[in-house]
């Protein structure tokens, strides 16, 4: 099993909607939850962290965290055509393992 | 300007002629690391360095050097590239300090291995 998994996608949503990404991870014991952006080409950017049970909220963004669940997700309110990217989750144990990534498609 | 810098950007180059990537940042930042990114694999660790002189194998080793004689400076080392090196990669910097230790990466070096 690896140890970060994501819904590869894409997912495509309409401009306005809201995005809703998943993630799951095998290590109970892992402390910290990251979500990066990356556009096509480019190199990953944080878009947001957490490490304790709940919601988080950024602006459009908000990270949701279960660790009894082992399970961490992003939404993303009033979806806007710069958001489309692919979505890396990213679990933090000694080291920094990431997932596949999963591909989004806003349509205007 | 706070940044990870990598040369170079790309590279085309034929089997078993070594290679090196330079990875520099200039936050003072302890961890460093090397990642390579395939289509529908994501981002794998190759390896990573905790401070000078300090380095580990990360999930996909083989095939690589690494060495951190200075804290920014942390090249990768391909002694004899292979076509199944072929791939985006990607060095990363971050403190180590707490839980929210964001990682910052270079650019990229896309390397072509013929």
């Amino acid at each position: 099993q690896k140890e970060v998994e994501q819904n590869s996608g894409p997912l495509s949503v309409p401009e306005g909607a809201i995005a809703s990404l998943n993630c799951t991870y095998s290590d109970r014991g892992s402390q910290s939850f990251f979500w990066y952006r990356q556009y096509s080409g480019k190199s990953p950017e944080l878009i947001m962290f957490i490490y304790s049970n709940g919601d988080k909220e950024d602006g459009r963004f908000t990270a949701q965290l279960n660790k009894a669940s082992q399970y961490v997700s992003l939404l993303i309110r009033d979806s806007q055509p710069s958001d489309s990217a692919t979505y890396l989750c990213a679990v933090n144990d000694y080291k920094l393992s990431f997932g596949a990534g999963t591909t989004v498609t806003v349509r205007a | 300007e706070a940044q990870v810098t990598q040369n170079p950007r790309y590279l085309i180059t034929v089997t078993g002629k070594k290679l090196t990537v330079t990875c520099s940042q200039n936050m003072n930042h302890e961890y460093m690391s090397w990642y390579r990114q395939d289509p529908g694999l994501g981002l794998r660790q190759i390896y990573y360095s905790m401070n000078v002189e300090v380095t580990d194998k990360g999930d996909v080793p083989e095939g690589y050097k690494v060495s951190r004689k200075e804290k920014r400076n942390f090249p990768l080392i391909l002694e004899s590239p292979s076509p199944n090196q072929t791939s985006l990669y990607f060095c990363a910097s971050s403190y180590i300090r707490d839980a929210s230790n964001e990682q910052f990466f270079g650019p990229g070096t896309r390397l072509t291995v013929l």
